[in-house]
């Protein structure tokens, strides 16, 4: 069974950078995409950017400007930077696997989520 | 980016009661739709995947339907765990979006 757990800060200043780890435990990462996601308080669902475990990245456009995604296969983790942070990026952030089923993409596993207030 | 629009945004509904959930695409996304049920302070579960095909594990009273632009998720007979927040997403292509969301209370 794939678990996945988010860690950092749950406090960043506004202008600072977010830095968040995801371990992966129970499978390996390769032939796997693994993905940020995150979720504003009382709000809906964004995907950060996604990373596949060779190094390639795909960011979303509105966030590509500030956002990195890094792996470290020999560790099991990925790591998330969003820097120039601002008080509309307090969110809970997840982690999760990008994976085909039935050559759909989905967010099979998901880690628990890490909740990031960003203020003074 | 391709919208995503669910609807209703939430619904009361009764234990035993047929539920349908509509997502439809700001433009055809062929098959590539996934939906997700949130709870309360935890993270999304993955329920279908490809617009129709249940994922291990998820109760066969949950169903999908649809192609194109528009589809539904059906939960025939609802049940006390089943009261959450239902979530449609695209994987057609970059950035992967997701509907608002319907919440499903108890009425």
């Amino acid at each position: 069974q794939v678990q996945l757990q988010e860690s950092g800060p749950g406090l960043v200043k506004p202008s600072e950078t977010l830095s968040l780890t995801c371990i992966v435990s129970g499978d390996s990462m390769r032939n796997y995409y693994w993905s940020w996601i995150r979720q504003p308080p009382g709000k809906g669902l964004e995907c950060i950017g996604y990373i596949y475990y060779s190094g390639s990245t795909t960011y979303n456009p509105s966030l590509e400007s500030r956002v990195t995604i890094s792996v470290d296969t020999s560790k099991n983790q990925f790591s998330l930077k969003l820097n120039s942070v601002t008080a509309a990026d307090t969110a809970v952030y997840y982690c999760a696997r990008h994976h085909y089923y039935g050559s759909v993409f989905s967010f099979d596993y998901w880690g628990q989520g890490t909740l990031v207030t960003v203020s003074s | 980016d391709i919208q995503m629009t669910q609807s209703p945004s939430s619904l009361s509904a009764s234990v035993g009661d047929r539920v349908t959930i509509t997502c439809r695409a700001s433009q055809s996304i062929s098959n590539y739709l996934n939906w997700y049920q949130q709870k309360p302070g935890k993270a999304p579960k993955f329920l279908i995947y490809a617009a129709s095909s249940l994922q291990s594990g998820v109760p066969s009273r949950f169903s999908g339907s649809g192609s194109g632009t528009d589809f539904t998720l059906t939960i025939s007979s609802l049940q006390p765990e089943d009261f959450a927040t239902y979530y449609c997403q695209q994987s057609y292509s970059n950035p992967r979006t997701f509907g608002q969301g319907t919440k499903v209370e108890i009425k």
